[in-house]
Protein backbone atom coordinates (compact mmCIF):
# COMPACT_ATOMS: atom_id res chain seq x y z
CA UNK A 1 0.00 0.00 0.00
CA UNK A 2 1.28 3.43 -0.58
CA UNK A 3 -0.70 4.52 2.23
CA UNK A 4 -1.85 8.57 2.14
CA UNK A 5 -0.27 10.26 -0.73
CA UNK A 6 -0.69 14.41 -1.39
CA UNK A 7 0.83 16.34 -4.85
CA UNK A 8 2.51 18.72 -5.23
CA UNK A 9 5.27 18.80 -2.09
CA UNK A 10 5.41 22.32 -2.42
CA UNK A 11 3.35 25.24 -4.19
CA UNK A 12 3.88 28.79 -4.56
CA UNK A 13 0.76 31.34 -5.92
CA UNK A 14 0.26 34.75 -6.32
CA UNK A 15 -3.10 36.68 -4.61
CA UNK A 16 -6.19 35.64 -6.24
CA UNK A 17 -4.79 32.08 -7.75
CA UNK A 18 -6.83 29.52 -7.81
CA UNK A 19 -5.26 26.11 -7.09
CA UNK A 20 -6.29 22.28 -6.40
CA UNK A 21 -4.16 20.38 -3.72
CA UNK A 22 -4.44 16.25 -4.36
CA UNK A 23 -5.38 13.47 -2.16
CA UNK A 24 -5.56 9.92 -2.36
CA UNK A 25 -5.23 6.42 -0.33
CA UNK A 26 -5.47 3.53 -1.00
CA UNK A 27 -6.26 1.67 1.86
CA UNK A 28 -10.39 1.48 1.44
CA UNK A 29 -10.55 4.03 4.58
CA UNK A 30 -14.07 5.56 5.14
CA UNK A 31 -13.18 9.24 6.44
CA UNK A 32 -10.55 11.28 5.09
CA UNK A 33 -9.53 15.07 6.28
CA UNK A 34 -7.47 17.85 5.38
CA UNK A 35 -5.61 19.80 8.32
CA UNK A 36 -3.34 22.97 8.37
CA UNK A 37 -0.37 23.26 10.02
CA UNK A 38 0.21 27.05 11.40
CA UNK A 39 3.32 27.89 14.03
CA UNK A 40 2.38 27.62 17.32
CA UNK A 41 -1.31 26.40 16.63
CA UNK A 42 -0.80 22.94 16.12
CA UNK A 43 -2.94 21.02 13.38
CA UNK A 44 -6.37 22.39 12.52
CA UNK A 45 -9.26 20.45 10.68
CA UNK A 46 -10.77 22.07 7.70
CA UNK A 47 -13.09 19.96 6.26
CA UNK A 48 -13.50 16.25 6.63
CA UNK A 49 -15.26 13.15 5.08
CA UNK A 50 -17.34 9.99 6.39
CA UNK A 51 -17.73 8.61 3.17
CA UNK A 52 -17.80 9.13 -1.15
CA UNK A 53 -20.64 12.09 -1.18
CA UNK A 54 -20.46 13.26 2.05
CA UNK A 55 -18.63 16.11 3.38
CA UNK A 56 -18.61 18.87 6.19
CA UNK A 57 -17.05 21.53 7.78
CA UNK A 58 -14.10 21.42 10.31
CA UNK A 59 -12.73 24.25 12.58
CA UNK A 60 -11.23 26.60 9.73
CA UNK A 61 -13.30 26.12 6.23
CA UNK A 62 -13.23 29.29 4.87
CA UNK A 63 -11.63 29.82 1.45
CA UNK A 64 -11.80 26.15 0.90
CA UNK A 65 -13.86 23.94 -1.05
CA UNK A 66 -14.17 19.50 -1.24
CA UNK A 67 -16.07 17.22 -2.61
CA UNK A 68 -15.62 13.24 -2.44
CA UNK A 69 -16.74 11.54 -5.52
CA UNK A 70 -14.76 8.70 -4.76
CA UNK A 71 -13.70 6.28 -1.61
CA UNK A 72 -10.20 7.03 -2.96
CA UNK A 73 -10.03 10.74 -3.11
CA UNK A 74 -10.43 13.26 -1.58
CA UNK A 75 -8.89 16.95 -3.34
CA UNK A 76 -9.10 20.28 -1.86
CA UNK A 77 -9.49 23.61 -3.83
CA UNK A 78 -8.39 27.31 -3.39
CA UNK A 79 -10.47 29.06 -4.90
CA UNK A 80 -9.09 32.66 -4.16
CA UNK A 81 -5.29 32.02 -2.33
CA UNK A 82 -4.97 34.75 0.31
CA UNK A 83 -1.52 35.08 1.85
CA UNK A 84 -3.49 34.41 5.25
CA UNK A 85 -3.45 30.51 3.52
CA UNK A 86 0.06 30.11 3.63
CA UNK A 87 0.66 26.91 5.46
CA UNK A 88 1.46 23.43 4.97
CA UNK A 89 -1.57 21.42 4.30
CA UNK A 90 -1.89 17.72 5.84
CA UNK A 91 -4.36 15.08 4.07
CA UNK A 92 -5.58 12.42 6.98
CA UNK A 93 -7.75 8.99 6.42
CA UNK A 94 -8.93 6.37 9.02
CA UNK A 95 -11.01 3.39 8.71
CA UNK A 96 -14.09 3.33 11.63
CA UNK A 97 -12.40 3.23 14.96
CA UNK A 98 -8.88 2.86 13.39
CA UNK A 99 -5.46 4.71 13.53
CA UNK A 100 -5.93 8.45 11.22
CA UNK A 101 -3.10 7.80 9.13
CA UNK A 102 -1.34 11.48 7.53
CA UNK A 103 0.11 11.89 4.41
CA UNK A 104 3.51 13.42 3.68
CA UNK A 105 2.03 17.06 3.62
CA UNK A 106 2.19 19.96 0.83
CA UNK A 107 3.81 23.37 1.60
CA UNK A 108 2.06 26.26 0.27
CA UNK A 109 3.42 29.79 -0.19
CA UNK A 110 0.85 32.51 -1.28
CA UNK A 111 2.77 35.91 -2.14
CA UNK B 1 -15.90 22.66 22.27
CA UNK B 2 -12.80 19.53 22.42
CA UNK B 3 -9.53 21.31 23.14
CA UNK B 4 -6.48 19.74 24.03
CA UNK B 5 -3.17 21.73 26.20
CA UNK B 6 0.11 21.02 26.00
CA UNK B 7 3.29 22.59 27.88
CA UNK B 8 4.63 25.46 26.28
CA UNK B 9 7.78 24.62 24.56
CA UNK B 10 10.74 24.49 23.18
CA UNK B 11 12.03 21.77 25.70
CA UNK B 12 15.73 21.06 25.42
CA UNK B 13 17.13 18.74 27.19
CA UNK B 14 20.79 16.41 27.28
CA UNK B 15 20.99 13.11 25.82
CA UNK B 16 19.64 10.28 28.31
CA UNK B 17 17.61 13.07 30.30
CA UNK B 18 14.45 12.31 31.49
CA UNK B 19 11.60 13.62 29.56
CA UNK B 20 7.75 14.95 30.68
CA UNK B 21 6.02 16.83 28.03
CA UNK B 22 2.56 18.07 29.90
CA UNK B 23 -0.93 17.47 28.00
CA UNK B 24 -4.48 18.28 29.57
CA UNK B 25 -7.58 17.91 27.54
CA UNK B 26 -11.40 19.26 27.43
CA UNK B 27 -13.65 16.78 26.05
CA UNK B 28 -17.37 15.54 26.35
CA UNK B 29 -17.86 12.04 27.20
CA UNK B 30 -14.86 9.45 26.73
CA UNK B 31 -12.65 10.51 24.00
CA UNK B 32 -9.10 8.26 22.45
CA UNK B 33 -5.95 10.09 23.16
CA UNK B 34 -3.09 9.94 20.99
CA UNK B 35 0.24 11.59 20.74
CA UNK B 36 1.80 12.04 17.39
CA UNK B 37 5.33 12.82 16.34
CA UNK B 38 6.86 14.98 13.43
CA UNK B 39 10.79 14.82 12.38
CA UNK B 40 12.38 17.38 10.60
CA UNK B 41 10.52 17.82 6.93
CA UNK B 42 7.95 14.90 7.67
CA UNK B 43 4.68 14.14 8.40
CA UNK B 44 2.75 13.25 10.99
CA UNK B 45 3.44 9.67 13.17
CA UNK B 46 1.57 8.12 15.17
CA UNK B 47 3.69 7.30 18.46
CA UNK B 48 0.82 5.61 21.06
CA UNK B 49 -2.26 6.32 21.82
CA UNK B 50 -4.92 5.27 24.72
CA UNK B 51 -9.04 4.72 24.30
CA UNK B 52 -10.17 4.61 27.74
CA UNK B 53 -9.66 5.58 31.13
CA UNK B 54 -6.20 4.13 33.24
CA UNK B 55 -5.08 2.74 29.65
CA UNK B 56 -1.12 3.31 29.39
CA UNK B 57 0.04 3.63 25.89
CA UNK B 58 3.49 2.79 24.97
CA UNK B 59 5.67 2.36 22.02
CA UNK B 60 9.84 3.22 21.51
CA UNK B 61 9.93 4.14 25.07
CA UNK B 62 7.71 6.32 25.60
CA UNK B 63 4.71 5.53 27.71
CA UNK B 64 1.37 8.41 28.24
CA UNK B 65 -1.56 7.66 30.65
CA UNK B 66 -4.95 8.19 30.11
CA UNK B 67 -6.08 9.54 33.58
CA UNK B 68 -9.83 11.02 33.01
CA UNK B 69 -9.87 11.69 36.77
CA UNK B 70 -7.15 15.13 36.01
CA UNK B 71 -8.30 14.97 32.36
CA UNK B 72 -4.48 14.42 31.46
CA UNK B 73 -2.26 12.16 28.95
CA UNK B 74 1.54 13.28 29.95
CA UNK B 75 4.01 11.86 27.29
CA UNK B 76 7.06 10.58 29.41
CA UNK B 77 10.30 8.83 28.37
CA UNK B 78 13.04 7.65 31.09
CA UNK B 79 16.21 8.10 28.90
CA UNK B 80 15.82 10.35 25.56
CA UNK B 81 18.53 10.26 22.86
CA UNK B 82 19.37 12.88 19.96
CA UNK B 83 17.20 10.73 17.56
CA UNK B 84 13.82 11.94 19.71
CA UNK B 85 14.31 15.51 18.31
CA UNK B 86 10.95 16.17 17.36
CA UNK B 87 7.73 18.14 17.45
CA UNK B 88 5.79 16.31 19.63
CA UNK B 89 1.33 16.58 19.71
CA UNK B 90 -0.83 15.44 21.77
CA UNK B 91 -4.57 14.94 20.23
CA UNK B 92 -8.17 13.74 21.05
CA UNK B 93 -10.47 12.06 18.82
CA UNK B 94 -14.02 12.38 20.10
CA UNK B 95 -16.66 9.02 20.73
CA UNK B 96 -18.52 7.94 18.55
CA UNK B 97 -21.06 8.48 15.66
CA UNK B 98 -19.29 10.29 12.64
CA UNK B 99 -16.24 12.06 14.69
CA UNK B 100 -13.71 8.61 14.03
CA UNK B 101 -11.82 11.06 11.33
CA UNK B 102 -11.45 14.39 13.34
CA UNK B 103 -9.09 15.00 15.74
CA UNK B 104 -8.20 17.93 17.84
CA UNK B 105 -4.72 18.52 18.31
CA UNK B 106 -2.83 20.69 21.00
CA UNK B 107 -0.36 23.25 19.88
CA UNK B 108 2.88 21.43 19.66
CA UNK B 109 6.15 20.80 21.67
CA UNK B 110 9.52 21.54 19.86
CA UNK B 111 11.75 18.89 21.37
CA UNK B 112 15.68 19.13 21.19
CA UNK B 113 18.05 17.15 22.70
CA UNK B 114 21.55 17.46 22.80
CA UNK B 115 24.86 14.94 23.24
Amino acid sequence: NAGVTQTPKFQVLKTGQSMTLQCAQDMNHEYMSWYRQDPGMGLRLIHYSVGAGITDQGEVPNGYNVSRSTTEDFPLRLLSAAPSQTSVYFCASSPTEGTVNFGPGTRLTVT
Amino acid sequence: GDSVTQMEGPVTLSEEAFLTINCTYTATGYPSLFWYVQYPGEGLQLLLKATKADDKGSNKGFEATYRKETTSFHLEKGSVQVSDSAVYFCALRPHGGTSYGKLTFGQGTILTVHP
